[in-house]
C-alpha cells in the first residue's frame, strides 16, 4: 500500500535551515504525471502548499516562499527532500508530504511532522 | 496565486444539511477537490473533481461547482462530521495550487 512518512528535526532555531525528508513506498515517482508536494499547517491555521516535484524533476514553488524553499528527490531511495532557509517563528507548524498526479487530489498524505521554530 | 474563499465556520444541528462554500474567480472552470481534516490527523479527500466521491466516502457527502462558487454539501449531518474542511484547486498550468482557508464545521 501507499505510505509516506516525514522526518526531520522537531525544533530549529530562528535563522537556521530546515531539512525534511519524505520517505515513500507503494508507488514510483517515475510514474507518468506523478508528483510529491510539501504542504504545511501552522497551529490552528489553514493548509499552505509549499512546493512540488515531479517525475521529470520539474520543481514548482509557492510564490511567496520560493526564495527560501528548495525541493529535490532521490528516485532510487524513494525520497523527496524539502529545504527551507532562514526559518522564523511563523514557520512553526506541521509539515506534510503528499502525493498526487497532476490535477488530481492528494490521495495519500504522510502523518505530518511538527516543526517548532524557537530560540 | 488564485484566491479561494471559505467561510471560517459553519454550524448545523445533527440530521440537518450543511453547505460549505468555496469562492473563486470563475472557479466553475476548474476542478475542485475537498478534504476533511479531523484534529491531529492528515487531511482526507472526500470529494474530487467537483462532485465525485472516492471509494469509502458516504453518499451523504456531495459537491457541486458553477460560476464563482463550489459547494460541499453534507446531508444528514452526524457528530462525527465535525471537522475542518478545505477546498483545493490546481492552477491551469499545473505549476501551482491553492487551498482555501478552511471551514470549521460544528455539529450543535
Amino acid at each position: 500500500q501507499v505510505t509516506l512518512r516525514e522526518s526531520g528535526p522537531a525544533l530549529v532555531k530562528p535563522t537556521q535551515t530546515l531539512t525534511l525528508t519524505c520517505a515513500f513506498s507503494g508507488f514510483s515517482i517515475s510514474t507518468s504525471g506523478m508528483c510529491v508536494s510539501w504542504i504545511r499547517q501552522p497551529p490552528g491555521k489553514a493548509l499552505e502548499w509549499l512546493a512540488l516535484i515531479d517525475r521529470d524533476d520539474n520543481r514548482y514553488y509557492n510564490t511567496i516562499l520560493k526564495t527560501r524553499v528548495t525541493v529535490s528527490k532521490d528516485t532510487s531511495k524513494n525520497q523527496v527532500v524539502l529545504t527551507m532557509t532562514n526559518m522564523d517563528t511563523v514557520d512553526t507548524g506541521t509539515y506534510y508530504c503528499a502525493r498526487a498526479t497532476y490535477g488530481s487530489p492528494y490521495d495519500h498524505w504522510g502523518q505530518g511532522t511538527l516543526v517548532t521554530v524557537s530560540s | 496565486s488564485y484566491v479561494l474563499t471559505q467561510p471560517p465556520s459553519v454550524s448545523v444541528a445533527p440530521g440537518k444539511t450543511a453547505r460549505i462554500t468555496c469562492g473563486g474567480n470563475n472557479i466553475g472552470v476548474k476542478s475542485v477537490h475537498w478534504y476533511q481534516q479531523k484534529p491531529g490527523q492528515a487531511p482526507v479527500v472526500i470529494i474530487h473533481y467537483d462532485s465525485d466521491r472516492p471509494s469509502g466516502i458516504p453518499e451523504r457527502f456531495s459537491g457541486s461547482n458553477s460560476g464563482n462558487t463550489a459547494t460541499l454539501t453534507i446531508s444528514r449531518v452526524e457528530a462525527g462530521d465535525e471537522a475542518d474542511y478545505y477546498c483545493q484547486v490546481w492552477d491551469s498550468t499545473n505549476d501551482h495550487q491553492d487551498f482555501g482557508g478552511g471551514t470549521k464545521l460544528t455539529v450543535l
